[in-house]
């Protein structure tokens, strides 16, 4: 079955410091792959996306994600983080035919100023 | 912002009610999807409609029905609630279905308290 882990559900990081939220993923093929911020009280906003090609995607806001078949993983990365990002980020994979996402449970970071 | 609108922005109601949830997709996207955040089971996918028609389900609970109409907006209806349906509820759309794979863009979201 599909599924997506997120493990760390909370993280906590001082502004200006790097940031890497792990997501890994199963599903039997290539998967499509989403990361997606919740800033409280808000919708979701697409952040990166994964179809094909390249494996390191960049996104909005200044994050970027690498995709790593071998290891089924899809982490968020940002060099310096901005008190502006604390929010919640959830991991998503969807595949063709199945029309819908799962979601991984999310990971809530704090920035320290 | 998405595009995608949801209306009311919160509804507070009781056990054993019934209420309806609105989603406007973005222009032009012909798939909605419906989905559900609550603390307990996090972000799950209830139902997608494709240009009408009912194309996928999830978790949704036989008390819960949703529809597409011909301008494409969509409604998801609760009824008979119980404490446990207290979560928000977003509304998604994307460009197709099947054929290709598009993202998804989120509403707002509808925040449903149950007394």
């Amino acid at each position: 079955a599909q599924s997506v882990t997120q493990p760390d559900i909370h993280i906590t990081v001082s502004e200006g410091a790097s940031l890497e939220l792990r997501c890994n993923y199963s599903y039997g093929a290539t998967p499509y792959l989403f990361w997606y911020v919740q800033s409280p009280g808000q919708g979701l906003q697409l952040l990166l996306k994964y179809f094909s090609g390249d494996t390191l995607v960049q996104g909005i806001k200044g994050f970027e994600a690498e995709f790593k078949r071998s290891q089924s993983s899809f982490n968020l990365r940002k060099p310096s983080v901005h008190w502006s990002d604390a929010a919640e980020y959830f991991c998503a994979v969807g595949a063709l035919g199945t029309y819908k996402y799962i979601f991984g449970t999310g990971t809530r970071l704090k920035v320290l100023a | 912002d998405s595009g995608v609108t949801q209306t009311p922005k919160h509804l507070i109601t009781a056990t054993g009610q019934r209420v309806t949830l609105r989603c406007s997709p973005r222009s032009g996207d012909l798939s909605v999807y419906w989905y559900q955040q609550s603390l307990d089971q996090g972000l799950q996918f209830l139902i997608q409609y494709y240009n009408g028609e009912e194309r996928a389900k999830g978790n949704i609970l036989e008390r819960f029905s949703a529809q597409q109409f011909p301008d494409l907006h969509s409604e998801l209806n609760l009824s008979s609630l119980e404490l446990g349906d207290s979560a928000l509820y977003f509304c998604a759309s994307s460009a197709y279905s099947g054929l290709s794979y598009n993202e998804q863009f989120f509403g707002p979201g509808t925040r449903l308290t149950v007394l």
